[in-house]
């Protein structure tokens, strides 16, 4: 297994476009979580699944974003009627039970002109 | 609410020792991690620790003391490879991650 992979690596939309980011975890791992980052910050969590089951939103996540993780394995993060302030890394991450360990994947960062 | 304190930037010579402070403020606290990011990279994992003390792998160092809201990360024989962000972050009961906003380590020769 080569690790935490996503695509695209790099999007440029325009404002107002939907935009949807993928997330392949490594195999074994049971729980995934998406986290978006800014330049100059840490990491901020959105979102966090335990196989299929979405558990915890942020507050940050408005109703414009939602996520999926059909059967347990790779998951999509949408976001509607992009605004730049979108603009960001989006980082998905994949752990065992636990948590303590979590595994990055590159990103998917996201320009909105 | 939850926070963490870090210095944003460390600047050392190629072999020194440099120490990240990090102190927390945060309820159900479970354990502080520590990641490691270079310039337009990906966060990797570099320590965990739920107990107090210290927890040493190879050159680097994490040490907690719950009882102070207080952690550091200590890297030692600095190489130029280490020049990066470090980054605690408050890990909560399944795993969630609260990081903060990194300190910026610069390895000069």
């Amino acid at each position: 297994d080569t690790g935490v992979s996503q695509d695209p690596r790099h999007k440029i939309t325009k404002r107002g476009q939907n935009v949807t980011f993928r997330c392949d975890p490594i195999s074994e791992h049971n729980r995934l979580y998406w986290y978006r980052q800014t330049l100059g910050q840490g990491p901020e969590f959105l979102t966090y699944f335990q196989n299929e089951a979405q558990l915890e939103k942020s507050r940050l996540l408005s109703d414009r974003f939602s996520a999926e993780r059909p059967k347990g394995s790779f998951s999509t993060l949408e976001i509607q009627r992009t605004e730049q302030g979108d603009s960001a890394m989006y980082l998905c991450a994949s752990s065992l039970t636990g948590g303590e360990t979590q595994y990055f994947g590159p990103g998917t960062r996201l320009l909105v002109l | 609410g939850q926070s963490l304190e870090q210095p944003s930037e460390v600047t050392a010579v190629e072999g020194a020792i440099v120490q990240i402070n990090c102190t927390y403020q945060t309820s159900g606290f479970y354990g502080l991690s520590w990641y490691q990011q270079h310039d337009g990279g990906a966060p990797t994992f570099l320590s965990y620790n739920a107990l107090d003390g210290l927890e040493e792998t190879g050159r680097f160092s994490s040490f907690l003391s719950r009882s102070d809201s207080y952690g550091y990360l200590l890297l030692q024989e600095l190489q130029m490879k280490d020049s990066a962000s470090y980054f605690c972050a408050w890990a909560g009961s399944w795993g969630k991650l609260q990081f903060g906003a990194g300190t910026q380590v610069v390895v000069t020769p």
